[in-house]
């Protein structure tokens, strides 16, 4: 079945850039999130990527996509202490087919 | 313009009592999702409509729960009865017709003890 793997934990100093990493499973996802969650919050769609595109770039935020890998990450510069909160990967394989996530990536932001 | 709205926010409940989950999708909407989400795990779905169908409902398990979307607007979703394990995080999305973004609301977080 469909699988999203990315890593739980991500710390960083308030100023540096974060890598936030996912892998998927599934060849036929056509589209590609990153969702933001902040505590007691719902899901923040932050960016998304089709997975005809290698890159996206969109103010502070990178979308690399390695399709051939099946490798996605998230690429926050500048990181604020706003920007602590658990970002989660997703893929669907049509526009409006359910969302399979990943387990999310906890960021901290030391200030 | 408003986003998903969900009620109630927070709901604490008795094993074996019923329980219920509303949501009011963006205007226009027509596909919506009910998720679930348990601690430190990502959202899972449960069911989805094209407007009044459930054209998803595969992961919802039907001997406790039930879902309805008469008028293709908003949604109800039920649990009878809820067990300890039902505790966790009930969201709602949305997507309009022709996109691929899904928009969620603030979720409902249940707590059975």
């Amino acid at each position: 079945g469909e699988d999203v793997e990315q890593s739980l934990f991500l710390s960083v100093r308030e100023g540096d850039s974060s890598v936030i990493n996912c892998t998927y499973t599934d060849s036929s996802s056509t589209y590609l999130y990153w969702y933001k969650q902040e505590p007691g919050a719902g899901l923040q769609l932050l960016t998304y990527i089709f997975s005809n595109m290698d890159m996206k770039q969109d103010q502070r935020l990178t979308v690399l996509l390695n399709k051939k890998d099946k490798h996605l990450s998230l690429r926050i510069a500048d990181t604020q202490t706003g920007d602590s909160a658990i970002y989660f990967c997703a893929e669907s394989a049509q526009g409006n087919t359910p969302l399979v996530f990943g387990k999310g990536t906890r960021l901290s932001v030391i200030a | 313009e408003a986003g998903v709205v969900q009620s109630p926010r927070y709901k604490i409940i008795e094993k074996k009592q019923p329980v219920a989950f509303w949501c009011n999708p963006i205007s226009g909407h027509n596909t919506l999702y009910w998720y679930l989400q348990n601690l430190g795990q990502g959202p899972e779905l449960l069911i989805r409509y094209e407007n009044e169908e459930a054209v998803d409902d595969s992961q919802l398990p039907k001997d406790r729960f039930s879902a309805e979307r008469l008028k293709g607007v908003d949604s109800t979703l039920k649990i009878q009865p809820a067990e300890l394990g039902d505790s966790a995080v009930y969201l709602c999305a949305s997507t309009p017709p022709g996109s691929n973004e899904q928009f969620f609301g603030p979720g409902t977080r249940l707590t059975v003890l």
